[in-house]
């Protein structure tokens, strides 16, 4: 493996503080994008960005924030506002190499859970 | 809205038996229609893009437009096709995919 790249593989946090997950790509992809996985529910888009300095949100941004200031780096930032932050974190990139072609690349993602 | 329905949670079958795993879908453009799989301590990836009308692993998906469906299907499944697969929709051309709530399949020798 190697292409996408997140960080810790393992989270815990106290109920009540901020913490980021690190998502790093050297695939010089254009667009990264974060979901989150939760049992029976799938992969649902939380944040997703096409190009640097910009970003956009998904279907489920609540509580969650996030910076695009390099091509490389995605970081996703969970704040004490997202009710039930316990979940697995996936990060993905993709290149725009035409309509119905492109693939997302995942990360091996993040368990993080609130204490 | 755009959504992705995958109706099977698990779907258990024997080696050498078909497979077919479901995925309807409801989306008033032209869709793009993929499906992820993800094998046990493995990443999500790509399996096959309904634009390529490719066969990978054996598997094959066709778009039906009329019933609003991109079933996957295998002939003859294999021990190693094990695995958590995901039916997932381009809404907007730009990669911004709907997944459906994924269907595990099990396949015992």
């Amino acid at each position: 493996d190697g292409g996408i790249t997140q960080s810790p593989k393992y989270l815990f946090r106290k109920e009540g503080q901020n913490v980021t997950l690190s998502c790093e790509q050297n695939l010089n992809h254009d667009a990264m994008y974060w979901y989150r996985q939760d049992p029976g529910q799938g992969l649902r888009l939380i944040y997703y960005s096409q190009i640097v300095n910009d970003f956009q949100k998904g279907d489920i941004a609540e509580g969650y924030s996030v910076s695009r200031e390099k091509k490389e780096s995605f970081p996703l930032t969970v704040t004490s506002a997202q009710k039930n932050p316990t979940a697995f974190y996936l990060c993905a990139s993709s290149t725009h190499s035409g309509r119905g072609y492109n693939e997302q690349f995942f990360g091996p993602g993040t368990r993080l859970t609130v204490l | 809205a755009q959504r992705v329905t995958q109706p099977e949670k698990l779907l258990s079958v024997f080696k050498g038996a078909p497979v077919e795993l479901k995925c309807n879908y409801s989306y008033s453009g032209s869709p793009e229609l993929f499906w992820y799989v993800q094998y046990s301590r493995q990443r999500l990836q790509l399996l096959l893009r309904h634009i390529s009308r490719e066969s990978i692993k054996g598997f094959t998906a066709d778009l039906n437009k009329g019933e609003t469906s991109f079933h996957l299907k295998k002939p003859f499944a294999q021990e190693e096709d094990s695995a958590m697969y995901y039916c997932a929709l381009d809404q907007t051309g730009f990669q911004k995919l709907v997944f459906g709530t994924g269907t595990r399949l099990l396949v015992s020798p």
